[in-house]
């Protein structure tokens, strides 16, 4: 079945920091991508999502690209926010029926 | 976006009794949903997948007969922790599927078995 790997946080970056958080999976076939957050206290939001190879979803200043060849589906931000503090959740999805399988999650600390 | 709701968001309860949660989805109909637990610090782990009208699908390691989980109509599943004990202590979250291929989750439910 599928599977993820998510970097381990906690990461702790200083406002307007540059944000990697790397993923990668193993899957048969090409599943849909998903990146969750869940901030303090609430629950789980869709961030972005890529369905293809070399689709690049965004949102929020957030963006991951869909790499077949790696495996991959890192998320990055160019300047992070201390509203942006919370745990993000990669995950694949497969193509029947929508089960999603979750990384371990890392949390991010923004300080101002 | 589409709204999940669950209920109750918190429960305590006697350790022996069994524990009943709600999922909603307020604006769309699920044909699916799903169930996960959350260990603190840990990430989702999907616990059984909820179809509208059929027998719940319930992932390897997950006891159906303790985690009774009933989808009776489009807009609303439930999760029954039967005879919970403090190691069923957790948070129980749910989401929704669309035809979308779009998942839409619950804020969660955080039970703790005395």
């Amino acid at each position: 079945g599928n599977s993820v790997t998510q970097m381990e946080g906690p990461v702790t970056l200083s406002e307007e920091a540059f944000l990697t958080i790397n993923c990668t999976y193993t899957a048969t076939g090409y599943p849909s991508l998903f990146w969750y957050v869940q901030y303090p206290g609430e629950g789980l939001q869709l961030l972005l999502k890529a369905t293809k190879a070399d689709d690049k979803g965004s949102n929020k200043g957030f963006e991951a690209t869909y790499r077949k060849e790696t495996t991959s589906f890192h998320l990055e931000k160019g300047s992070v926010q201390v509203s942006d503090s919370a745990v993000y959740f990669c995950a694949p999805g497969d193509n029947q029926g929508g089960k999603l399988i979750f990384g371990q999650g890392t949390e991010l600390s923004v300080k101002p | 976006g589409a709204v999940v709701s669950q209920h109750p968001s918190r429960v305590i309860c006697k350790s022996g009794t069994s524990v009943k949660i709600e999922c909603r989805s307020l604006d769309f109909q699920a044909t699916t949903m799903f169930w996960y637990r959350q260990f603190p610090k840990k990430s989702l782990m999907l616990m059984a997948t909820s179809n509208e009208g059929s027998k719940a699908t319930y992932e390897q390691g997950v006891e159906k007969d303790k985690f009774l989980i009933n989808h009776a109509s489009l807009t609303l599943s439930t999760l029954t922790v039967t005879s919970a004990h403090p190691e069923d202590s957790s948070f129980y979250i749910c989401s929704a599927y669309d035809t979308d291929n779009e998942q839409f989750f619950g804020p969660g439910t955080r039970l703790t078995v005395l």
